[in-house]
């Protein structure tokens, strides 16, 4: 198993612009979330999804879209970059519809500047 | 509502030294509790877990212990490594009932250096 991937891992953008993080995961796991991780701050949750077709947003949803068509894949996107939303992302998925004792897996991050 | 509160960082230890992170935390409810682990460069991996009061979560020499008279859960090692030279996250999972989603509240993180 691969686990939880991410690409890329590292990106740099202009203010203004659009792009997309991608998170795969391949322990066929229902539950997948997006956060974001600052200096001092440690890690907030953007959004997150119970299973295919279902997301819902977490502590710091404005400036990100999520869908999810597929259990595997949970891409997160920037419609418009802000230079605060130069931060590292993490994605994350665990087994069961994220009860509150189950161990959440996390991808290796991505990494982006917004200028 | 939920929060989670870490000792400041960074420490800086000598190896073999013993070790205390501390970890408080404000919650509704009975919350589940973690410590999560990462290595340079790397994402988070589960250290060690708790998911009732007096519990105690352990996993490669260390342990914490989920204090609900304290709201604590600290992070202890007896003999520390180079390689444990990590930052180290504490979190709490607010208990959300069988269909909930597991929405992890993170405190801000302690970075740890150990020195040969």
């Amino acid at each position: 198993n691969a686990g939880v991937t991410q690409t890329p891992k590292f990106q740099v953008l202009k203010t203004g612009q659009s792009m997309t993080l991608q998170c795969a995961q391949d322990m066929n796991h229902e539950y997948m979330s997006w956060y974001r991780q600052d200096p001092g701050m440690g890690l907030r949750l953007i959004h997150y999804s119970v299973g295919a077709g279902i997301t819902d947003q977490g502590e710091v949803p404005n400036g990100y879209n999520v869908s999810r068509s597929t259990t595997e894949d949970f891409p997160l996107r920037l419609l418009s970059a802000a230079p605060s939303q130069t931060s590292v992302y993490f994605c994350a998925s665990s087994y069961s519809l994220g009860l509150a004792e189950e161990t959440q897996y996390f991808g290796p991050g991505t990494r982006l500047l917004v200028l | 509502g939920n929060s989670v509160t870490q000792m400041e960082g960074p420490v800086t230890l000598s190896e073999e030294a013993f070790l205390t992170i501390n970890c408080t935390y404000t919650a509704t409810g009975y919350p589940s509790l973690f410590w999560y682990v990462q290595y340079p460069g790397e994402g988070l991996q589960l250290l060690l877990k708790a998911t009732k009061a007096d519990d105690k979560g352990s996993n490669k020499g260390f342990e914490a212990t989920y204090r609900k008279e304290t709201t604590s859960f600290h992070l202890e090692k007896g003999s520390v490594q180079v390689s444990d030279s990590a930052v180290y996250f504490c979190a709490l999972s607010p208990f959300a009932g069988i269909q909930g989603a597991q929405k992890l509240v993170f405190g801000q993180g302690t970075r740890l250096t150990i020195n040969p």
